[in-house]
């Protein structure tokens, strides 16, 4: 049970496609978060947002596009990826950055074919 | 930049109490240490938080000595159910990417 959730759960895609992972928090929290955990890596911690406002991107290539229309909402939009992107994309929540616990989502597994 | 370490893997019997130790030897004086757990193809979940001494609640104990520079997360009577890898945080309200930072975890295995 969790009050983050993600959609999809699954996504496949090819590397000239375009697509949009979607993070949810129903905990009326301000921060939302974007990591990638690879097969065997410890989890990237990719984007940060509080209240809106993006205030961590730890060198992501441009082509993950984080956007957070409010904070309730996290998107993170795909494009021209590489198969080494396929990963476990994760997204959390916390009431602000510090130093609440984060809430996380399942996951999306991405596979870039 | 606080860093974090801890033991690769440890292995448990059901009943017993599991100690994990996370190394933190340059810690500053604002961090706060936080643990994590993980089960595979899912997110972390929280487990506690702590300053200093001891932090209790529901699911675990966490220890801090005086020096600050380790802390151990005491999970009493394992279960099966508790296998997992476990994730050791440092950080603070200045350095948000720190406090957000996942290092490798100690992968604790619960045997029958």
């Amino acid at each position: 049970e969790t009050g983050v959730t993600q959609t999809p759960r699954h996504l496949v895609m090819g590397m000239t496609n375009k697509k949009s992972l979607k993070c949810e928090q129903h905990l009326g929290h301000n921060a939302m978060y974007w990591y990638k955990q690879s097969a065997k890596k410890p989890l990237e911690l990719m984007f940060v947002y509080n209240f809106k406002e993006q205030t961590e991107n730890n060198s992501v290539p441009s082509r993950f596009s984080p956007e957070c229309p409010n904070s309730s909402h996290l998107f993170l939009h795909l494009h021209t990826l590489q198969p080494e992107d396929s990963a476990l994309y994760l997204c959390a929540s916390s009431r602000n950055t510090f130093p609440y616990e984060q809430y996380f989502g399942p996951g999306t597994r991405l596979t870039v074919t | 930049l606080a860093k974090t370490t801890q033991p690769i893997s440890m292995d448990s019997y059901e009943g017993q109490e599991v100690n994990i130790t996370c190394s933190h030897n340059n810690i500053a004086t604002n961090d706060y240490i936080t643990w994590y757990q993980q089960f595979p193809s899912q997110g972390p979940r929280f487990i506690i938080q702590g300053y200093k001494t001891k932090v209790t609640n529901e699911v675990a104990s966490l220890f801090i000595p005086a020096d600050r520079k380790s802390s151990t997360l005491s999970l009493p009577r394992v279960s099966l159910s508790d296998t997992a890898v476990y994730y050791c945080l440092v950080g603070d309200s200045e350095n948000a990417g720190n406090m957000l930072t996942f290092g490798g975890g100690t992968r604790l295995m619960v045997k029958p």
